[in-house]
């Protein structure tokens, strides 16, 4: 099972916005509104940060924000932090299993 | 507070099999599907397999099935893999990770246990 391609890294300076795109296929991201966002810092568990293609869990912050199009999902950080440094991951459903994406490691510049 | 703990972990020759438990606490376990996810030393996330709330329906990526076998014992709030045939590429962190009330998250996480393939 493939994994969902996204960009090995990108990078900002605090304050800036960053987006991360997710592709899939018309199987999974394409084909349900169930893609989900994880983040994780280094040694750490994932995190979820947001759910069902654009919904926060309580207590993540507003400036994360996602969405979809087509085959494509993408998560926004807006007012980039020293904290939101870490390595972020998507993941959808496909026909009762779930694949992730490849990762992005966000560095805060 | 809700609470998944990973145990079960440690170094395994090729071939031969692990079993791995997650127990839960702070919620009502039987309420919930769980999966397993695994990480390999410096890779991503890949999700392994998982267990409907009651445990009639499971559910494995193709590198493990006919290999792992996922199970829970709602009646003491612990889900368990059994894992067979162990190979090098089976080698990661194994996270439990609970299905978030929307059913297609993982809303909560483990710490992780380690299985170290090897001969």
């Amino acid at each position: 099972q493939s994994a969902l391609t996204q960009p090995a890294s990108v990078s900002g300076s605090p304050g800036q916005s960053i987006t991360i795109s997710c592709t899939g296929i018309s199987s999974d991201v394409g084909g349900y509104n169930y893609v989900s966002w994880y983040q994780q810092h280094p040694g750490k568990a994932p995190k979820l940060i947001i759910y069902e293609v654009n919904n926060r869990p309580s207590g993540v912050p507003d400036r994360f924000s996602a969405s979809k199009s087509g085959n494509t999902a993408s998560l926004t950080i807006s007012g980039l932090q020293a904290e939101d440094e870490s390595d972020y991951y998507c993941c959808s459903y496909r026909s009762r299993i779930y694949v992730f994406g490849s990762g992005t490691k966000v560095t805060v510049l | 507070q809700v609470q998944l703990v990973e145990s079960g972990g440690g170094v395994v020759q090729p071939g031969r099999s692990l079993r791995i438990s997650c127990a839960v606490s702070g919620f009502t376990f039987s309420n919930y599907p769980i999966h397993w996810v695994r990480q390999a030393p410096g890779k991503g996330l890949e999700w392994v397999a998982g267990i409907s709330y009651d445990g009639s329906k499971k559910d494995y990526a193709d590198s493990v099935k006919g290999r792992f076998t996922i199970s829970r014992d709602n009646s003491k709030n612990t889900m368990y893999m059994e894992m067979n045939s162990l190979r090098g590429e089976d080698t990661a962190v194994y996270y439990c990770a609970r299905g978030g009330p929307h059913y297609y998250e993982m809303d909560v996480w483990g710490q992780g246990t380690t299985v170290t393939v090897s001969s």
